[in-house]
């Protein structure tokens, strides 16, 4: 069974310093996407970031990377120069096919991230 | 701009009342599905439709109903045969066959239900 297992669920940052929030997946397809989601207080879903499991370089957006490991089923999410508006609960999600057009994004608990200033 | 749009915001139900959520999308996106949000487990599938008239249950489905009579529209049904209805329910699609699945979804910004 594809499952996804955040083991943190609050962390704590001072603003401007770097956090890791770590994710792993247990999947036995070779060819799979893998996403953070952000959600803020308002509750709205915004995508951060998104990996091609086909890609051995990790995906970056601006202060938001991941350290993708492939053999360990590994997805950890870096934030760098924390900023306020960064604190939020994070999900990190693996999307499978479910036949046709759609497919179906599986998350995790997800990690409660506190920036303190 | 496009986007998803669920109404209302907030929602009570009465015990052994059903209630609708509604979800429209404006994205032209094939796929749409609906999540419920728990705290400290995550995000459930309920049901999800590829096309208009077709729907299938996710992992959730029990006291829940949905329909797709257009592409655009997606609202999903609480039926007084769900037990623990008070939740965060969240609407999503994707574009569909022929089109990167890469992308994930593009989610609306939820109904909270509560029984009251």
């Amino acid at each position: 069974a594809q499952t996804v297992t955040q083991s943190q669920p609050e962390m704590s940052v001072q603003e401007a310093e770097t956090v890791t929030l770590s994710c792993t997946y247990d999947t036995s397809e070779s060819d799979y996407y893998l996403f953070w989601y952000k959600q803020p207080p308002s509750r709205q879903m915004i995508l951060v970031i998104r990996q091609e499991a086909y890609k051995q370089q990790n995906a970056t957006e601006n202060r938001f990377s991941v350290n993708f490991q492939k053999a360990a089923k590994s997805f950890s999410l870096k934030i760098s120069d924390s900023q306020l508006g960064d604190a939020a609960m994070y999900f990190c999600a693996y999307l499978i096919p479910l036949g046709g057009a759609t497919n179906k994004l599986i998350f995790g608990t997800g990690t409660l991230l506190a920036v303190q200033p | 701009d496009g986007g998803i749009t669920q109404s209302p915001k907030y929602l009570f139900r009465k015990e052994g009342q059903n209630v609708t959520l509604s979800c429209e999308q404006n994205l032209n996106h094939d796929a749409m599905y609906w999540y419920r949000q728990d705290p400290g487990q995550g995000l459930r599938l309920i049901y999800y439709s590829q096309i208009v008239n077709d729907f299938q249950k996710g992992d959730i489905a029990e006291g829940y109903s949905v329909s797709r009579e257009k592409k655009e529209s997606f609202p999903l049904t609480v039926t007084s045969a769900q037990k623990n209805p008070t939740a965060f329910y969240l609407c999503a699609s994707s574009e569909g066959t022929g089109t990167p699945i890469s992308y994930g979804y593009t989610f609306g910004s939820g109904t909270r239900l509560t029984v009251v």
